[in-house]
């Protein structure tokens, strides 16, 4: 049972446009939705997070938005450039701060 | 700093063996330790959460006696793959965790585990 779902693979966005990627949930236990970035052969790295109370964090080019009563939330990123190029995996933690993930969408940021 | 470190990076074994996957904190002590594995183009299962002296608690499905979580540490936690088989070959990666602050776990670069 997939509890956090990201049902996008793949994402090819122009350099200087915006990236938006899309993340759905089931599990409406969970408090806090984060957002990392994942290169091949390397861990995940931590980018932006939620609390579940609020529905809008920003952090330079990176914006989450948290629709609760769709049990949905989304990662912009405006502009794009080549160096997001990576996976992106949302997370829900849960309790003892375990992390739930997503299946990762991969971006491709083109000149 | 927070930085989280994994040894080996790579490892092939025959099957039946077993593999010690070493997972430290370089720069802070960790109370809780987490260990995932991805299998290509999936997403990150947590394997089971140890916190440092007592025993991990590991998720549903996961064998405990087939996957070995020691955290003897603050800076240590290591898991052994024991009887491995190609099954297990998977990218195992682990993270560190100093509290409960959210964002405040840390991934180190994973351990690509093959087994023949």
């Amino acid at each position: 049972d997939q509890q956090v779902k990201q049902n996008s693979p793949s994402l090819s966005v122009q350099e200087g446009r915006i990236s938006i990627l899309n993340c759905d949930y089931t599990n409406s236990m969970f408090d806090y939705f984060l957002w990392y970035k994942k290169y091949p052969a390397e861990g995940p790295t931590f980018l932006i997070s939620i609390s579940s109370i609020k529905d809008k964090n920003e952090d330079g080019r990176f914006t989450v938005f948290l629709n609760k009563s769709a049990k949905h939330l989304s990662l912009h990123i405006v502009p794009s450039q080549p160096g997001d190029s990576a996976v992106y995996f949302c997370a829900a933690r849960g309790g003892g701060n375990k992390l739930t993930f997503g299946t990762g969408t991969q971006l491709k940021v083109e000149l | 700093g927070a930085v989280v470190s994994q040894h080996p990076s790579w490892v092939i074994c025959k099957s039946g063996t077993s593999v010690k996957i070493e997972c430290r904190s370089l720069d802070f002590q960790a109370t809780t330790m987490f260990w995932y594995r991805q299998f290509p183009k999936q997403s990150l299962m947590l394997m089971a959460t140890s916190n440092e002296g007592s025993k991990a608690t590991y998720e549903q499905g996961v064998e405990k006696d087939k996957f070995l979580i020691n955290h003897a540490s603050l800076t240590l936690s290591t898991l052994t793959v024991t009887s491995a088989h190609p099954e297990d070959s998977s990218f195992y990666i682990c993270s560190a965790s100093p509290g409960l602050a959210i964002g405040e776990q840390f991934f180190g670069p994973g351990t690509r585990l093959t087994v023949l």
